[in-house]
Order: C-alpha cells, then sequence, then structure tokens
C-alpha cells in the first residue's frame, strides 16, 4: 500500500490550490478516503472525507464552504481543493485510508502567507 | 462539535507500565484507533477497534475500553516508545472523524 500526496506549497492568504494523493497496493475505489492536517507543532485534525463511490462528503466546520474532496477511481485519486486560504490553514496534510487511517501518505507542507 | 480529550502528557521510566487515556461521550457506540507520531514522521496506527493490534506492531501494544474512555497500555515502555500518541474515533452518527489532541510520552 502506498499514498504519494502532492500539489503543496507557498500560497498567499485568500488563494488557492489542489492537492492530489495517488493511491496504490489497495483496491481504491472499494475504501472511504480522508484528508487530515496537522499545523506546525500541533496535533493531527481530520478535514474531509469521501465515499468509496464519491455519493458523500464530510468535513470539519472550519473549512465548510472552503475546501472541496473528490475523487477518480479511475486514476486512484484523492484530491482537496482548497480555496480562499488562511493563515491557519498552513500545515502538513496526508491522505490516509479511511475509518482506521492504517496507511498514510508522507504529507504535503502547505503555506500560508503573504 | 464532538471532541476527543487525552492528557498533553505522560512519563515513565523505561521497562514501567504507560497508560494514556482518552475520553469521548460517543466511545461506548464508536470504535477508537490509536497512532504513535515520531518526529517528522507520518503517523503509525498501533491499536484499531479499541484492542486489535496491526500485525508488525510489538505485544507491549494494548488497548482497552470502559464507558466514555479507551486507554492505551505500553508493557515494559522502551526508549523507542518515545512518541507522541494520538486517539481517532467517530461521532456519534459515525459521519465526522476526530482526534483527541495528543500524548506525548516522555521515557525518563
Amino acid at each position: 500500500v502506498q499514498l504519494v500526496e502532492s500539489g503543496g506549497g507557498l500560497v498567499q492568504p485568500g488563494g488557492s490550490l489542489r492537492l492530489s494523493c495517488e493511491a496504490s497496493g489497495f483496491t481504491f475505489s472499494s475504501y472511504w478516503m480522508s484528508w487530515v492536517r496537522q499545523a506546525p507543532g500541533k496535533g493531527l485534525e481530520w478535514v474531509a472525507n469521501i465515499k468509496e463511490d464519491g455519493s458523500e462528503k464530510y468535513c470539519v466546520d472550519s473549512v465548510k464552504g472552503r475546501f472541496t474532496i473528490s475523487r477518480d477511481n479511475a486514476k486512484n485519486s484523492l484530491y482537496l481543493q482548497m480555496n480562499t486560504l488562511r493563515a491557519e490553514d498552513t500545515a502538513v496534510y496526508y491522505c490516509a485510508r479511511d475509518m482506521a487511517f492504517d496507511y498514510w501518505g508522507q504529507g504535503t507542507l502547505v503555506t500560508v502567507s503573504s | 462539535s464532538y471532541e476527543l480529550t487525552q492528557p498533553p502528557s505522560v512519563s515513565v521510566s523505561p521497562g514501567q507500565t504507560a497508560r494514556i487515556t482518552c475520553s469521548g461521550d460517543a466511545l461506548p457506540k464508536q470504535y477508537a484507533y490509536w497512532y504513535q507520531q515520531k518526529p517528522g514522521q507520518a503517523p503509525v496506527l498501533v491499536i484499531y477497534k479499541d484492542s486489535e493490534r496491526p500485525s508488525g506492531i510489538p505485544e507491549r501494544f494494548s488497548g482497552s475500553s470502559s464507558g466514555t474512555t479507551v486507554t492505551l497500555t505500553i508493557s515494559g515502555v522502551q526508549a523507542e516508545d518515545e512518541a507522541d500518541y494520538y486517539c481517532q474515533s467517530a461521532d456519534s452518527s459515525a459521519t465526522y472523524r476526530v482526534f483527541g489532541g495528543g500524548t506525548k510520552l516522555t521515557v525518563v
């Protein structure tokens, strides 16, 4: 099992970024998937998850209306579209297999700063 | 919003037993999971479904549940066990996931 995140970087407040997570080694279309973030020096925070077929999506209140989770099972890929970014969104973003979070990627760093 | 509560820190001497608790109202209904995270690394699952241990995790790691509290127990703590530990579960509707604030285990 391997999860590889990409798409992080430096973005100005109010800007947008799209994270990707490419999965391999398991039947991606059979699992809920999640994004989890960790601000510098802080704990883990669950951000959003999506059902196997994409028909259900949930997210933490602090990102509602700004972040959108999606997936492409044909490409074994998970995405996180992040809009109207704020300084407090600065974190390492991990994708993980829901609900046990038994496999994690290495994370991708998002820095929101002017 | 739903919360899981952990002690910020726990200290033990090598060879002793460390116990880390996690409290939450929905824990009688929802399974808990535990993760170990060392600096600069992604978290690693050490206990799933309250008390199950994934393959490759040492037997000294165990989990238990009682009412609204779950406990991660590390028996015969070793220096390599020094890390941050997080519990994770879902709210009562099983819709939202939540992590505890994390506990820093220090082996002194």
